[in-house]
């Protein structure tokens, strides 16, 4: 396994369905990061955890709910949907405090569509 | 408030060189980052400036001037794989990534 993994790739639900994103780090860091990414609009940071304590929350609603169960492994839990949450949901990683340049790594994404 | 700013679509020909601007207002300043995003995929790192001037980087070079808030990266002898969209991101005081919309480039024939 290398860099960033993250599974399912695709997920199609329904708004009334409960459903998790899971993202894999392979590379040591000690901070994960949680992204949202909508067509031609900058990436929106929704949760960041660093060393598995969670240090943003930029007001995203409480249909997300995130979880860090160690420095490798990040979930967001999903539940009663908005048609307005379909996005590519990306996670990252970077070491902290290790003096720079903080440089981010992706994961592939999950296209999540919400009917 | 926070901002950065980035051309939406750029269109150049292969074997082109081809500029892409990023002017950013941010509290603070730790670093800027450019990204390349192919459709689909991940982003991946290009580029990271602290310091003004310019680094190159093989066909890639990233140039910064803090005091006008202003960066841009520069691609030479382009490709068609580097059709892609190219993310501006800046660190910002509190080691935040404050990211541009990105833009598109389309390389033609």
């Amino acid at each position: 396994e290398t860099g960033v993994t993250q599974t399912p790739r695709h997920l199609v639900m329904g708004m009334t369905n409960k459903k998790s994103l899971k993202c894999e780090q392979h590379l040591g860091h000690n901070a994960m990061y949680w992204y949202k990414q909508s067509a031609k609009k900058p990436l929106e940071l929704m949760f960041v955890y660093s060393l598995e304590e969670r240090v943003e929350n930029n007001s995203v609603p409480s249909r997300f709910s995130p979880e860090c169960p160690n420095s490798s492994h990040l979930f967001l839990h999903l539940h009663t949907l908005q048609p307005e949450d379909s996005a590519l949901y990306l996670c990252a990683s970077s070491q902290e405090g290790s003096g720079g340049p903080y440089e981010q790594f992706f994961g592939p994404g999950t296209r999540l569509t919400v009917l | 408030g926070q901002n950065i700013d980035q051309p939406t679509e750029m269109t150049a020909t292969e074997g082109a060189i081809v500029q892409i601007n990023c002017t950013y207002q941010t509290s603070g300043f730790n670093g800027l980052f450019w990204y390349q995003q192919h459709a689909g995929e991940a982003p991946t790192f290009l580029s990271y400036n602290v310091l003004d001037g310019l680094e190159e980087k093989g066909r890639f070079s990233s140039f910064l001037s803090r005091s006008k808030g202003y960066s841009y990266l520069l691609l030479k002898e382009l490709q068609m794989k580097d059709s892609a969209s190219y993310l501006c991101a800046v660190l910002d005081s509190n080691y935040q990534l404050i990211w541009g919309a990105g833009t598109k480039l389309i390389i033609k024939p």
